[in-house]
């Protein structure tokens, strides 16, 4: 069966410090990753989209950075935070197969506080 | 403008009533999706339906490409039923899926 895993859960932060947020899937080789965002009482939208490793697509401007440094690793990072960075992310995967690739996957998210 | 409008925004029902949450999107699609959001921020994904009508338990929902609308219709609220209900659009193609996220509707049962 295939797992997401994300890291942290939490994070309370400073502004200008650096950011880090990890996502896993485990159990499916060469899935598409993506980063989604949620801005407190706003709506879910893609910031970033990966095919395969190395290959990052950004969706939306936010000062951020994504990297896939392995099949199964989908990395979101910043040097430096921006109270607008605050909110709920969230990793998904889906299938490479077109044919099949019926739906998003997520993961159970991070929720980050810049203060 | 606005690819995805839910409504209600909000709704608060008495444990025991039915409800019905609305999806219009504005542009065509591969199919749509509708998500129970925890209050902590996770998705419990509901449904994958890019058309007619499909059920799990007390909800059904039910999808009219042609008429660019879905519907959730959850029987018996419990109170455990409480939280945000998201619909979103589903595209994919060459660069994999990419859902466009209603606001939500955030419904409240009270026992």
């Amino acid at each position: 069966a295939q797992t997401i895993h994300q890291w942290p859960v939490a994070e309370i932060k400073a502004v200008g410090s650096p950011l880090s947020l990890g996502c896993t899937i485990k159990g499916k080789s060469s899935p598409n990753l993506y980063w989604y965002w949620q801005a407190t009482g706003g709506t879910l939208q893609q910031l970033f989209y990966s095919i395969t490793v190395g290959q990052v697509e950004s969706v939306v401007q936010l000062n951020l950075s994504a990297s896939r440094p392995k099949d199964d690793q989908f990395i979101l990072s910043t040097e430096k935070l921006l109270l607008s960075h605050s909110g709920f992310y969230l990793c998904a995967w889906s299938l490479q197969d077109r044919a099949s690739a019926e739906t998003l996957y997520f993961g159970s998210g991070t929720r980050l506080t810049v203060l | 403008g606005q690819q995805v409008q839910q409504s209600p925004a909000s709704l608060v029902l008495q444990e025991g009533e039915n409800a019905e949450l609305q999806c219009n999107f504005s542009t065509s699609l591969n199919s749509m999706q509708w998500f129970y959001q925890r209050p902590g921020g996770s998705l419990v994904s509901l449904f994958y339906n890019p058309s007619g009508t499909k059920h799990s338990g007390r909800l059904t929902s039910t999808t009219v490409i042609k008429e660019r609308r879905s519907s959730l219709h959850i029987s018996s609220s419990q109170t455990t039923d409480s939280g945000t209900y998201l619909c979103a659009l589903e595209f994919y193609g060459s660069s994999g899926n990419k859902l466009i996220f209603g606001i939500g509707t955030l419904l409240s049962v009270k026992p």
